[in-house]
């Protein structure tokens, strides 16, 4: 079946430092690739996808590439800001138009950004 | 702009007790669904529905009971509480067809103890 592997947390970094967080999927397919933002208290807010190979998606200084070759779709920031503290989720779609009934969803990346 | 609504936001059951999850969304979405949410594993597909009259079993169904009389509202039924359903609970929703971009919708959550 579908899964997704995310890199374990939690992550701490200082305000400006590079992010990264890395995220592998195993899928049937050709699925679209998620990135979900949870902040502390509030529901889960999509960040930003890519539907198809060689996709950028990209949102609030955040970009992901989806990568069929290596099977990957890791999340990078050049700069972090306190605000994004967080949790972060990536999640595939195998439906073939993008549904999002059957979202998997990988275990989450707690981020600490300190002043 | 209401969004999905979950209620309660907190609840704490005695092991036997049963109770009723209520999820409702002003968005007018064909879609819903229920996830869990426990540390370390993402969020666990339970129960969803592609519309009024229909509903259908996800990862970890069960437990928990879900029936969709219409568009707009989706509860979840635990009948008889474990504290293995001490949890957070949240609700989702999405348009489907040609409205469909593989984004779900999520309310703030329902946090669950069971003792």
């Amino acid at each position: 079946g579908d899964s997704v592997t995310q890199m374990e947390g939690p992550v701490t970094l200082s305000e400006e430092a590079f992010l990264t967080i890395n995220c592998t999927y195993t899928a049937t397919g050709y699925p679209s690739l998620f990135w979900y933002v949870q902040y502390p208290g509030e529901g889960l807010q999509l960040l930003l996808k890519a539907t198809k190979a060689d996709d950028k998606g990209s949102n609030k200084g955040f970009e992901a590439t989806y990568r069929k070759e290596t099977t990957s779709f890791h999340l990078e920031k050049g700069s972090v800001q306190v605000s994004d503290s967080a949790v972060y989720f990536c999640a595939l779609s195998s439906g073939t138009s993008g549904s999002a009934r059957q979202l998997t969803f990988g275990s989450g990346t707690q981020l600490t950004v300190l002043p | 702009n209401a969004g999905v609504t979950q209620t309660p936001k907190f609840q704490v059951l005695k092991t036997g007790q049963s109770m009723t999850l209520q999820c409702a969304q002003d968005m007018n979405h064909e879609y819903m669904s229920w996830y869990r949410q426990d540390p370390g594993m993402g969020l666990r597909l339970i129960h969803y529905s592609v519309g009024a009259g229909i509903t259908d079993q996800g990862e970890v169904p069960n437990g928990y009971n879900v029936s969709r009389s219409t568009t707009e509202d989706f509860p979840l039924r635990l009948l008889s509480a474990a504290p293995s359903q001490t949890s957070v609970y949240f609700c989702a929703s999405s348009p489907r067809g040609g409205a469909n971009t593989g984004e779900l919708f999520f309310g703030e959550g329902s946090r669950l103890t069971v003792l």
